[in-house]
């Protein structure tokens, strides 16, 4: 089965901190996606990568950054963390071309900024 | 743009009752669609999908079936079960690009009661 972990469940820091928040998966996929999920709103892409040290934005990029040096590893990053982006974000990976693949979520990581 | 429109909810059934959540998209081309689930507490997992037109995907009961005429793709059950409570989300890909990118509504909450 593929697996796709993130680093917490649950994360509390402060206004100001960066954040870091990991997403693993173990199938090789090339490519993987970062969202952030609010109520009335849905899930929204704010980073995705199709390969090793490749990103682009999605939808809602500003205040993000993101990582990728190994095939199996995507990181988002809060450069300084602020109060709305207390959210759900949710990591996702599936395999690359043109196929109808579908994406494998993580169980999610709730972050609240004070 | 593509886009994604489910209807809202919550949706409250008792158990056994007929369900149908109501979803409709815009794209260009032949998206392909899916629906996916989220229980309480989990990150989202595929329930169904189809491909083309007048494709009918189906998985534990729910059906959905592709109808390009009316760009809808509807999910029905015929007995929802307390076990069905949870978060759907209608989504699509569109058509080409080799990254699998999905476009996601705004999610339909079912509580079945008892």
């Amino acid at each position: 089965d593929v697996k796709v972990t993130q680093s917490s469940r649950y994360l509390v820091k402060r206004t100001g901190e960066k954040v870091f928040l990991e997403c693993v998966q173990d199938m090789d996929h090339e490519n993987m996606f970062w969202y952030r999920q609010d109520p009335g709103l849905g899930l929204r892409l704010i980073y995705f990568s199709y390969d090793v040290k490749m990103k682009e934005k999605g939808d809602i990029p500003e205040g993000y950054s993101v990582s990728r040096e190994k095939k199996e590893r995507f990181s988002l990053i809060l450069e300084s963390a602020s109060t709305n982006q207390t959210s759900m974000y949710l990591c996702a990976s599936t395999p690359g071309g043109q196929g109808y693949n579908e994406q494998f979520f993580g169980p999610g990581t709730r972050l609240t900024v004070l | 743009g593509d886009s994604v429109t489910q209807m809202e909810g919550p949706v409250t059934l008792s158990e056994e009752a007929f369900l149908t959540i109501n979803c409709t998209y815009t794209a260009t081309g032949y998206p392909s669609l899916f629906w996916y689930v989220q229980y309480p507490g989990e990150g989202l997992q595929l329930l169904l999908k189809a491909t083309k037109a007048d494709d009918k995907g189906s998985n534990k009961g729910f059906e959905a079936t592709y109808r390009k005429e009316t760009t809808s793709f509807h999910l029905e059950k015929g007995s929802v079960q307390v076990s069905d409570s949870a978060v759907y989300f209608c989504a699509l890909r569109g058509y080409g690009g080799a990254t699998n990118k999905l476009i996601f509504g705004t999610g339909t909450l079912l509580a079945v009661q008892p």
